[in-house]
């Protein structure tokens, strides 16, 4: 079965820092991997995928994450954070070609951008 | 360009009630999905929509539940007689084509059933 798992409930950095949002998955066969973001009162915002080819894949807003499939990690990274970065952070998984169309999101990590 | 809308926003059903929750996807998005996300957790996946067939309703937690999509376009999610246990955030997304492409989500229907 599928399943994410985001080990962190909250992350807090400080501004200009680097930030790293943590996310593992199981999948049957190749993932299909993606981030989101839900701001307050707002709807989740797409933030970037993995579907197939370079591990590290580029985002908006200056995020990026990277796929390693030993590790069957996917993690959130960003340079140089923003209190305007400040959300919660979803991982979102599904299996890929052939697979169920169901996808699977983890629990949110609340990332905390100190000025 | 416009995005993904639900209505009504909000909703307070009495518990025994039916509700019926809408949702208007993205012009030309052939796929749609319904979630529900019930506080301090992610959003939990409950049907899939390519066009007007419903291709996956495994997430749909009992009969109660139940989704449409008669022209391919907007979708209803109705669900009978509420109970407690189904007051949460009703996301919907829609995507363009093929399931590679990434969701986009609309605003949600809080629904608090007492």
């Amino acid at each position: 079965a599928q399943s994410v798992a985001q080990p962190e409930d909250q992350v807090n950095v400080a501004e200009g820092n680097p930030l790293t949002v943590k996310c593992t998955y199981s999948v049957s066969g190749n993932p299909y991997l993606f981030w989101y973001v839900q701001y307050p009162n707002r709807g989740l915002q797409f933030l970037l995928k993995y579907i197939t080819g370079d591990n590290l894949v580029k985002g908006s807003y200056g995020f990026e994450a990277e796929f390693n499939k030993s590790q069957t990690s996917f993690h959130l990274k960003k340079p140089s954070a923003l209190v305007s970065d400040s959300a919660l952070y979803f991982c979102a998984v599904r299996e890929g070609p052939g697979g169920t169309y169901k996808y699977i999101f983890g629990t949110g990590t609340r990332l905390k951008v100190l000025a | 360009g416009a995005g993904v809308s639900q209505s009504p926003r909000y909703k307070v059903a009495k518990r025994g009630q039916d509700v019926a929750l809408r949702c208007d996807p993205i012009s030309g998005h052939v796929s749609l999905f319904w979630y529900q996300q019930a506080l301090g957790q992610g959003p939990e996946f409950l049907t899939y929509f390519q066009n007007e067939a419903q291709l996956d309703k495994s997430g749909l937690p009992s009969d109660r539940f139940f989704a449409e999509r008669p022209e391919g376009s907007v979708s209803t999610l109705k669900i009978q007689r509420t109970q407690q246990e189904d007051s949460a955030v009703y996301l919907c997304a829609s995507s363009h084509s093929g399931l590679t492409y990434e969701q986009y989500f609309g605003p949600g229907t809080r629904l608090t059933v007492t």
